[in-house]
């Protein structure tokens, strides 16, 4: 199966300051997708992206599908206490796979 | 309409007990997976089913065995637990658009 390598490990950052994070693959995916996981919960999907160079929006996230299908980014914009929480990247292959995950924490 | 469920939430087993840990869905998905989740690690595939009747082994299937006699469930096996599968256990199921996995709430196992 392909390995998802994700970016950083853990982030400790101010209410109000943007994030960034992201993910790269070893070989080839058609699909992006990045959840969140709140402790003690399943994760949840935040954003999908099917198309290479595809840019998409939710709300105070944006993520982005690499052009070499090989890796994607995910920004959080204004950050509040509730984005705090475990993101991770999945590829769907024949299996799904994740990423290791990025721990997000924000500081009042 | 209630989703992913799991049983049981929480347990403690001690070392070369067995147990099963069942997944249900009644959203009518034809894929089911479980996936354990280690600090650090991210979620790790175990098992994962494409349909009734069919299994395929996922990144760390060694010591488990699954099971989809039914649709609508997804039974994962433990036969002789050890301490190493220490886990949050989680579940998931995709719909046919293949769009998201919808998770479960998680079981926490611990083997002593």
């Amino acid at each position: 199966g392909q390995q998802l390598n994700q970016s950083p490990q853990s982030m400790f950052i101010q209410e109000g300051e943007d994030v960034s994070m992201n993910c790269t693959s070893s070989s080839i995916f058609n699909t992006w997708l990045w959840y969140k996981q709140d402790p003690g919960e399943g994760p949840v999907l935040l954003i999908a992206l099917y198309k290479a160079g595809e840019l998409t929006s939710n709300g105070r996230l944006t993520a982005q599908f690499g052009i070499t299908r090989k890796d994607s980014f995910l920004n959080i914009s204004a950050s509040i206490p509730s984005d705090v929480g475990i993101y991770f990247c999945a590829g769907p292959d024949n299996d799904m796979r994740f990423g290791a995950g990025t721990r997000l924490t924000v500081k009042p | 309409n209630a989703g992913v469920t799991q049983t049981p939430k929480f347990r403690v087993l001690k070392t070369g007990q067995s147990m099963t840990l069942l997944c249900a869905q009644d959203m009518n998905h034809e894929y089911m997976y479980w996936y354990r989740q280690d600090p650090g690690m991210g979620l790790r595939l175990i098992h994962y089913s494409v349909g009734e009747g069919t299994t395929a082994k996922g990144e760390v299937p060694d010591g488990y065995n699954v099971s989809r006699l039914k649709k609508q469930n997804f039974l994962l096996g433990l036969e002789s637990a050890a301490p190493s599968q220490t886990s949050v256990y989680f579940c998931a199921s995709l719909p046919p658009n293949q769009e998201t996995q919808y998770f479960g709430p998680g079981t926490r196992l611990l083997v002593l």
